[in-house]
């Protein structure tokens, strides 16, 4: 099946710092990537729609800018948290979609971030 | 009222037994309905894809009924490997997909 790579694959920081998490498809290519956040015991919620070249789509409570979304290319989308605070720590997950409305999306192996 | 409600679990049960999750959710239009399983600090990975007609793969079944907008998952001879937690995954319209909290079980020896 198809891959999905994240980087880094878990990340320590102090408060007040950003955080850029890279997310890869490997061997295909993404129109559309998907930014979820796992809080622990909880499920994955969505964070945002990136399709490439265009400008990302937030769900609400989530904000635009502190959680920086680019996705420049077919294979690259990448997530900036801005000014990070200890309750930004989680689980980010990426997944990726192929071009056609049916592909189904693969998940990247998370980025475990925790910001003391 | 949230959009996918599952079994708050856990489920501890011995090894070779039956064990069912159930799933309902909100959306009428909701379009594609799958099962993730979801390992400790891992990512999702997607399980079985769930149809009308109902779907079996080796011991797993699935089962959606639309009328009463409820997906279940059965889980014949558990192995020890099928601990995890369960996510009743739901596509809307938009292409989105929608998790539940999952439900976490726990086979024993």
């Amino acid at each position: 099946g198809a891959v999905v790579s994240q980087h880094p694959s878990w990340v320590i920081c102090k408060s007040g710092t950003s955080v850029k998490i890279e997310c890869r498809s490997l061997d295909f290519q993404a129109t559309t990537m998907f930014w979820y956040r796992q809080f622990p015991k909880q499920s994955l919620m969505l964070m945002a729609t990136s399709n490439e070249g265009s400008k990302a789509t937030y769900e609400q409570g989530v904000e635009k800018d502190k959680f920086l979304i680019n996705h420049a290319s077919l294979t690259l989308s990448t997530l900036t948290v801005t000014s990070a605070h200890p309750e930004d720590s989680s689980f980010y997950i990426c997944s990726a979609k192929g071009t056609a409305s049916t592909d189904t999306q693969y998940f990247g192996p998370g980025t475990r971030l925790t910001v003391l | 009222r949230k959009e996918v409600e599952q079994d708050p679990g856990p489920f501890n049960v011995p090894e070779g037994a039956t064990v069912a999750f159930n799933c309902t959710y909100s959306n009428s239009a909701s379009q594609s309905f799958f099962w993730y399983r979801q390992d400790c600090r891992k990512e999702p990975k997607l399980l079985m894809s769930v149809y009308s007609s109902g779907n079996e793969d080796g011991r797993f079944t699935a089962q959606l009924n639309r009328a009463s907008q409820y997906i279940s998952l059965l889980i014949r001879d558990s192995k020890l490997s099928d601990s995890a937690t369960y996510l009743c995954v739901v596509r809307g319209s938009a292409r989105q997909l929608t998790f539940g909290s999952g439900t976490q079980l726990t086979v024993l020896p």
